[in-house]
């Protein structure tokens, strides 16, 4: 059965800090690591989505990398903004049967003080 | 383009009720996922459509809640009776799964609270 973990649960750096927000999987049959982004109130944003043969991702300050074998992801923001206050939950697609689902982590929930 | 479409927003209803639950998926998207989301037990996958047709619904907690998607436009999660611990947050994503695999879109759920 396949767990998805994120350490720390909440993270508070100041404005400005490079910061890595971490994910680990154990069934490492994944067949794509997904990053969200969740303000309060509203539903999930897509971030990053790495397929399995992929190692890593990028859009503008954000990079996620993924390793099947260590069964980690990662998340790496750049130059962090208040605006990037938010949790952050990362997902793996894994297949059972013909059925595929997402199974997500509990998130970490990001402060970045101006 | 409209995004996934979730209606009500907030519903506060009496224990014993009927709750119906409602999603707009974005138009072209093949797949429509609902999931519930508690603080306990963070986010749960609870069934899913693909061309309208439910694949898994091994997420549905109980013979209390259906879920239906009559047409590629429209789905409907139901709880009947609803019970206070049915209380979260309940989201629909929608997205088109094609090669490997697409990102899915969220709606911006429905907060719902039984007394």
């Amino acid at each position: 059965k396949q767990e998805v973990t994120q350490i720390p649960a909440a993270l508070s750096v100041p404005e400005g800090e490079n910061l890595v927000l971490n994910c680990s999987f154990t069934d490492s049959a994944i067949y794509n690591l997904q990053w969200f982004r969740q303000d309060p109130g509203k539903g999930l944003t897509s971030l990053l989505l790495i397929q399995s043969s992929q190692r890593e991702q990028t859009s503008g300050r954000l990079n996620a990398s993924l390793d099947k074998s260590s069964g980690r992801s990662t998340l790496y923001i750049a130059a962090s903004q208040p605006g990037d206050s938010a949790t952050y939950l990362c997902a793996g697609l894994g297949w059972s049967g013909n059925t595929g689902k997402l199974i997500f982590g509990q998130g970490t929930t990001l402060q970045v003080k101006p | 383009d409209a995004g996934v479409i979730q209606s009500p927003r907030h519903e506060v209803t009496e224990m014993g009720q009927e709750v119906t639950l409602r999603c707009k998926p974005i138009s072209g998207h093949d797949y429509l996922f609902w999931y519930r989301q508690t603080m306990m037990r963070g986010l749960e996958l609870l069934i899913y459509f693909n061309n309208n047709v439910p694949i898994d619904d091994s997420g549905m907690p109980e013979d209390r809640f259906s879920a239906k998607m009559p047409n590629a436009s429209f789905s409907t999660l139901k709880i009947q009776p609803s019970e206070p611990r049915d209380s979260a947050v309940y989201f629909c994503a929608s997205s088109h799964i094609e090669g490997a695999g697409q990102p899915q879109h969220f709606g911006d759920g429905t907060r719902l609270s039984i007394l």
